[in-house]
Order: structure tokens, then sequence, then C-alpha cells
């Protein structure tokens, strides 16, 4: 049974840090990996998705790799703002290229981005 | 282009009861999955619908049901609801299964 954890749980930045927040997952044999973001109470927001070939993605600010043999893909946000505060989740697709909707999400990373 | 609907925003049930909730994929998407979101059990899955058939199921008892429209619309339906069903109902539909797109969810208070 796949299992991702994400560390750290919680993390506080003063604004403008960089910061890096981790996706592991127990099974390898995954197909691709999406990042999301959940503000309170609300819906998910896609960040990115890496894709069954590839090993990195970025959008503005944000960077985000995958390296299935070890079972790790890292989120990268650069110059971070109050605005990114938020819950970070990460989603990891079976393998065989269909999911039939049936991701497995970690916990999820509390980012809190102070002024 | 207009996102993932999902109707009611908020509900507010009796134990006992039952609720429909509503869900309205992206134009041109045919799978459409429901998850439920706790804060002690995260994000679960509760099943997937493609072309109005039921493709995949997680696990939950019976008293979850789905079904998805020939407008690849989706409902699911909850009876005889608990107290632990109090959750946020989470909608997600995607055109391939290879990139899933959520709404904003219901909530759902069962008192």
């Amino acid at each position: 049974k796949q299992e991702v954890t994400q560390i750290p749980a919680a993390l506080s930045v003063p604004e403008g840090e960089n910061l890096v927040l981790n996706c592991s997952f127990t099974d390898s044999a995954i197909y691709n990996l999406q990042w999301f973001r959940q503000d309170p109470g609300k819906g998910l927001t896609s960040l990115l998705l890496i894709q069954s070939s590839q090993r990195e993605q970025t959008s503005g600010r944000l960077n985000a790799s995958l390296d299935k043999s070890s079972g790790r893909s890292t989120l990268y946000i650069a110059a971070s703002q109050p605005g990114d505060s938020a819950t970070y989740l990460c989603a990891v697709y079976p393998e065989g290229g269909t999911s039939y909707g049936k991701l497995t999400f970690g916990q999820g990373t509390i980012l809190t981005v102070h002024p | 282009k207009a996102g993932v609907t999902q109707t009611p925003r908020y509900l507010i049930k009796t134990r006992g009861q039952q609720v429909t909730l509503s869900c309205s994929p992206i134009s041109g998407h045919r799978s459409v999955s429901w998850y439920q979101q706790t804060p002690g059990q995260g994000l679960q899955f509760l099943f997937e619908y493609f072309s109005e058939t039921q493709r995949n199921k997680g696990n939950f008892p019976g008293r979850f049901s789905g079904r998805q429209f020939s407008n690849s619309r989706s409902e699911m339906n909850v009876s005889t609801l608990e107290l632990g069903d109090s959750a946020l109902y989470l909608c997600a539909s995607s055109r391939t299964g290879l990139g899933y797109t959520f709404g904003s969810g219901t909530r759902l208070t069962v008192v």
C-alpha cells in the first residue's frame, strides 16, 4: 500500500526566505506526482504536475523535482511571500498510466510566511 | 474556462438524514473523482466515475454512493448520516486521468 509522507508538518519563515518542502513515498512505482496548495476551508489548487517522463517542473517562483528511484519529491519556493501561506499537499498517481481517480495524498505541510 | 463547480458550498444535516452533493466537471472532462477530507484522516478517495461508470472505489461503507450523468456531472449521496461524516467533500475532474483539477468543496456538518 502506497504511503506518502510530507516533512516538515509545519513551517514558519520570515518573508523573503527560500524554502524546501519534502514529499516521500514508499512505493517508487508511481506514474505522475502533483503538488497542490490549499487555503483554509478551500479546495485544492494545482501548482505543478510532474509527468511520468519528467524529473522537474517550474512555474514562476516554484520548482518541483521528482526522483522516483529514491521515492522523493521536493517543492522549492523562492523568495517566499505572506501570500504563500497555505497547506501544501503532494499526491502520487499509481503506476500504469491510469489512476482511475485514486491519488494518494500526504498529510501536507502547513506553511506560514510572516512579514 | 470554468473550473470544477461543487454545490452547495455548505450543508448542515442531522444524524440519520441523507444528503446529496453535486459536482460539475470542467467541460470535456469525463473522469470525476470524489474525496473526503477530515483533520484526522486527511484526504481519502471515495470513488471515481468515467462515462457514467464507476471504475474505482475507496474503502468507505455502502452508505456512500455516487453516480454520473451523460453530461459528466456527478452526484454523491450519503445515507443515514453519522457525526463522523462531517468533512469537506472534494470533487476533481480530468480529461485523461493524468492530471486532476479540484473544486472548492462542500463543507458538510452533521449535528
